[in-house]
């Protein structure tokens, strides 16, 4: 049974797209987060959730809207695609959001905009 | 803000061979993970250390929380090709532990 699943893992679309990547954790989890890994690998946390309740938002573009129906998911809806979008983007859950024991990921959903 | 420095960056080294690599910090962090990356998959927590000068094992990998909590190591002895990926070191954000910030990590190649 997979803990974090993403759909879908590979996403080619054309600039000025709008498009959206769901995420669903199985581990009972409170807090879910949305990180963008660039081409340098680097991690950058982008939102996070507590019981669907936005609790971070880092300075990301309006462009960039998180929906969390309910604590097991988070989806991320990408209107007006820019080439600079191009990424993998990592969703992940803890058990809550004072949690130190460090997250549980997905595998990621490679995002191309050409 | 906070940021956590890897070093090095890569390497390339052959099976059989010890690795060390290590994430330093000028803010002082309470609690240091350490996570693999594979090639096309999400990160995976390896190790967790939660108090200065800490030293914990999971298998052949160790790592150390310093004592100044300022850095932080991780060795793994004796590599195998399926060592290969990215080790990234992370930390809780000042002020809300539940954000965690990660290193630039350190790319590891392994030769067989």
């Amino acid at each position: 049974d997979t803990a974090v699943s993403q759909t879908p893992k590979y996403l080619v679309t054309q600039m000025g797209n709008d498009k959206s990547i769901k995420c669903e954790q199985n581990l009972g989890h409170d807090t879910m987060y949305w990180y963008k890994q660039d081409s340098k690998k680097f991690l950058k946390i982008m939102f996070s959730y507590n019981n669907k309740e936005l609790i971070i938002n880092e300075t990301v573009p309006n462009r960039f809207s998180p929906k969390s129906p309910d604590k097991a998911h988070l989806n991320l809806h990408i209107n007006s695609l820019e080439l600079g979008d191009s990424a993998v983007y990592f969703c992940a859950s803890s058990q809550s959001d004072r949690d130190s024991y460090g997250y549980t990921f997905g595998s990621g959903t490679r995002l191309t905009v050409v | 803000g906070q940021q956590l420095n890897q070093s090095p960056q890569s390497m390339f080294i052959q099976e059989g061979e010890d690795v060390s690599m290590n994430c330093t910090s000028s803010s002082i962090f309470n609690t240091w993970l350490w996570y693999k990356q594979d090639p096309g998959e999400g990160p995976v927590l390896l190790i967790a250390l939660y108090k200065a000068g800490e030293l914990t094992s999971n298998g052949r990998l160790t790592a150390q929380f310093g004592i100044t909590r300022k850095d932080s190591f991780l060795n793994i002895s004796a590599s195998i090709p399926s060592d290969v990926g990215i080790y990234f070191c992370a930390g809780p954000r000042a002020g809300n532990t539940g954000k965690l910030i990660f290193g630039q990590g350190t790319t590891l190649q392994v030769k067989p």
